[in-house]
């Protein structure tokens, strides 16, 4: 149980395009899911906090019109880069809360670059 | 400011080798503190701690988390090299959703 899938796993985009990103949680419901960004050799930076139904909590740092994020269902929260640039070629990584408890699981990663 | 940091930042070791993994924590609202190991892909999970001073073992690791010095440890025994990882420690805090803030991660290579 507590299955946590993103996709794509990997994505080339060209500067100036959107990339948008899915996560899923496949077997418990997540009022709330975390999406990070790690870099090369760095730990991960937690980017925003997604609830559902409701507006996404960014940290200090983040564009909030850069980085879209949509909670719309228990299962799924997406996160879309608009206008890409290479310096947003990252791993992005989302996790997903139980609801039920505190406990968050990952999902596999999404390696995007931007050319 | 909250903050998580681990030391040391990275480790090489031979197998067999015992190694003993840092992290320290200064958070407001501190519930947990977990351990993950991540190779390729993202983390997986080892250990949470919630409790002062209970370790908890899952084969050769084995980790114990001291709430009034506010640090935690992270043993591996007997390492071998599919041990070799960044091991990432995170404090989960009560509000924000239940955010979890990283520190940098160990980077441990376990030598034939």
């Amino acid at each position: 149980g507590a299955v946590v899938s993103q996709h794509p796993s990997w994505v080339i985009c060209k500067s100036g395009t959107s990339v948008k990103i899915e996560c899923r949680s496949l077997d418990f419901q997540a009022t709330t899911m975390f999406w990070y960004r790690q870099f090369p050799k760095q730990s991960l930076m937690l980017m925003a906090t997604s609830n559902e139904g409701s507006k996404a909590t960014y940290e200090q740092g983040v564009e909030k019109d850069k980085f879209l994020i949509n909670h719309a269902s228990l299962t799924l929260s997406t996160l879309t880069v608009t206008s890409a640039h290479p310096e947003d070629s990252s791993f992005y990584i989302c996790s997903a809360r139980d609801s039920s408890k505190y406990e968050q699981y990952f999902g596999p990663g999404t390696r995007l670059t931007v050319t | 400011e909250d903050k998580v940091v681990q030391s040391p930042l990275s480790l090489v070791v031979h197998e067999g080798d015992t190694v003993t993994l840092n992290c320290s924590y200064e958070v407001t609202n501190f519930r947990s503190l977990l351990w993950y190991k991540q190779e390729k892909k993202a983390p997986t999970f080892l250990f949470m701690l919630t409790s002062s001073g209970i370790e908890k073992k899952s084969g050769r690791l084995s980790s114990i988390l001291d709430k009034k010095e506010l640090f935690s440890i992270l043993n591996i025994t007997a390492t071998q090299t599919g041990d070799s990882a960044i091991y990432l420690c995170a404090a989960l805090v009560y509000n924000q959703g239940g955010k979890l803030i990283f520190g940098q991660g160990t980077e441990l290579s376990v030598k034939p």
